[in-house]
C-alpha cells in the first residue's frame, strides 16, 4: 500500500538560508509521481513541483528543487535562499500509476522563516 | 476561467443536520476529488469521480455521499452531521488520472464546524 511520511512537524530557518523538507514514501508500483504542495495561512493548496519515478534528473522549479533518491524512497524538497513568504505548511504527496485516480498526502511540515 | 470554486466558504452545523458542499470547475476536467483536512493534518481523500455518472470511495467515505451528474459539478453531501466531521473540505480536479504526472487543481476550501 502506498504511504507518505513527513517526519518534521515544524522547522525554523533564518531568512536567506536554504532549507530541506524531508519526505519518504513507500510503494510497490514501479511507476509513480511525487508532488509537493504549499499551504500558506490563507489555506489554499499551491502546487510547487513534480518528480516522476522514471525521471533521470531531479526536478527544479525556480527556488524549489526536489532531491529524489529512488533507492532510499525519499523525495526531499529543497528551498534555496528562503524568504519570509515561504512560511507555510508543506505537503508531500504521491500518486501511483496503478491507482492514478488517488493522490495520498503526508501529514505536512510547518516551515517558519525568521527575519 | 475561475478554476475550481467551492461554496460555502464557512458553515456551522448542528449535530444531526445535513448539508451539501458545492464544487464546480470550468476547466473541462474529467477527474474530481473531495478531501478533508483536519487541524494540523494532511489531506484525506473522501470520494472521487473519473467522469459524469462515475464515483468511487476514497480513504474516509463514511458519513458522506457524492453525485456527478455533469462534468462541471461534484457536490458532497453530509447526512446527519457529527462533531467528527468538523474539518476543512477541499475539492480538486484534474484533466485525467491516467498519468502519474497529472497534478490537481484545488478549490479554496470550505470550513465546516459541527456543534
Amino acid at each position: 500500500a502506498q504511504k507518505i511520511t513527513q517526519t518534521q512537524p515544524g522547522m525554523f530557518v533564518q531568512e536567506k538560508e536554504a532549507v530541506t523538507l524531508d519526505c519518504t514514501y513507500d510503494t510497490s508500483d514501479p511507476s509513480y509521481g511525487l508532488f509537493w504542495y504549499k499551504q500558506p495561512s490563507s489555506g489554499e493548496m499551491i502546487f510547487l513541483i513534480y518528480q516522476g519515478s522514471y525521471d533521470q534528473q531531479n526536478a527544479t522549479e525556480g527556488r524549489y528543487s526536489l532531491n529524489f533518491q529512488k533507492a532510499r524512497k525519499s523525495a526531499n524538497l529543497v528551498i534555496s535562499a528562503s524568504q519570509l513568504g515561504d512560511s507555510a505548511m508543506y505537503f508531500c504527496a504521491m500518486r501511483e500509476y496503478s491507482s492514478a485516480s488517488k493522490i495520498i498526502f503526508g501529514s505536512g511540515t510547518r516551515l517558519s522563516i525568521r527575519p | 476561467n475561475a478554476g475550481v470554486t467551492q461554496t460555502p466558504k464557512f458553515r456551522i452545523l448542528k449535530i444531526g443536520q445535513s448539508m451539501t458542499l458545492q464544487c464546480t470547475q470550468d476547466m473541462n476536467h474529467n477527474y474530481m476529488y473531495w478531501y478533508r483536512q483536519d487541524p494540523g493534518m494532511g489531506l484525506k481523500l473522501i470520494y472521487y469521480s473519473v467522469g459524469a455518472g462515475i464515483t468511487d470511495k476514497g480513504e474516509v467515505p463514511n458519513g458522506y455521499n457524492v453525485s456527478r451528474s455533469t462534468t462541471e459539478d461534484f457536490p458532497l453531501r453530509l447526512e446527519l452531521a457529527a462533531p467528527s466531521q468538523t474539518s476543512v473540505y477541499f475539492c480538486a480536479s484534474s484533466y485525467s488520472g491516467g498519468r502519474a504526472s497529472e497534478t490537481q487543481y484545488f478549490g479554496p476550501g470550505t470550513r465546516l464546524l459541527v456543534l
